[in-house]
């Protein structure tokens, strides 16, 4: 079946230091890729979507992410993170095949630390 | 920049009651979704909506589920006798075109309502 997996379920990183959030996905064919972030309070934020092309996407908010097929991963990194970095990160990539909704992963909660 | 909004933002109710969740999708989106993320557990595709029909629902979204555009700007979600395995956050969203050709399109998120059943 179709799965989205996110290893950590908790990351700490210090204020400034770098970050890498971790995201793989199953099931042979190559998905539509899609990292989204949800603050407190907040909806989920579209961070940057990988559909073909460059395997290194950039987004908003200083985030970029990685494509590597050969290991079915959509690593999420930033090279210095800020206090307001701190939130829950969803991963979520979608098949096609008549679907419509997005699978998604189980969030990784990111803790910054001053 | 434009935005999904829902309300309420939290919902408690006694086990067996209705519940109706609202929706306020981006004006110019054709397709509406909804997901839910019980605590703990990954967000979970329901249900999506296109030209006043359900275009697509998972195995989640049961006969005591339904959903409606009463006019034309809310989407609705209703859960008709409301069990203590419904506590979750449910999220709405929308997109321009269909899921099924997101080449180009995202979906947009609203910011939850979290439910509560006793």
């Amino acid at each position: 079946a179709q799965s989205v997996t996110q290893p950590d379920i908790h990351i700490t990183v210090s204020e400034g230091a770098s970050l890498e959030l971790r995201c793989n996905y199953s099931y042979g064919a190559t998905p539509y890729l899609f990292w989204y972030v949800q603050s407190p309070g907040q909806g989920l934020q579209l961070l940057l979507k990988y559909f073909s092309g460059d395997t290194l996407v950039q987004g908003i908010k200083g985030f970029e992410a990685e494509f590597k097929r050969s290991q079915s991963s959509f690593n999420l990194r930033k090279p210095s993170v800020h206090w307001s970095d701190a939130a829950e990160y969803f991963c979520a990539a979608w098949w096609g095949g008549g679907a419509d909704g997005l699978t998604f992963g189980k969030g990784t909660h990111l803790i910054i630390q001053p | 920049e434009p935005e999904v909004t829902q309300t309420p933002s939290h919902q408690v109710t006694q086990m067996g009651q209705e519940v109706i969740l609202r929706c306020v999708p981006i004006s110019n989106h054709l397709y509406f979704y909804w997901y839910r993320q019980i605590l703990g557990q990954k967000v979970e595709f329901l249900v999506s909506f296109y030209n006043n029909e359900i275009s697509e629902k998972s195995e989640i979204f049961d006969d005591q589920f339904s959903v409606e555009r009463p006019d034309g700007s809310n989407f609705t979600l209703k859960i008709r006798s409301t069990k203590l395995e419904d506590s979750a956050m449910y999220f709405c969203a929308s997109s321009r075109t269909s899921g099924r050709v997101m080449s180009t399109d995202t979906q947009y998120f609203g910011p939850g309502t979290r439910l509560t059943v006793l």
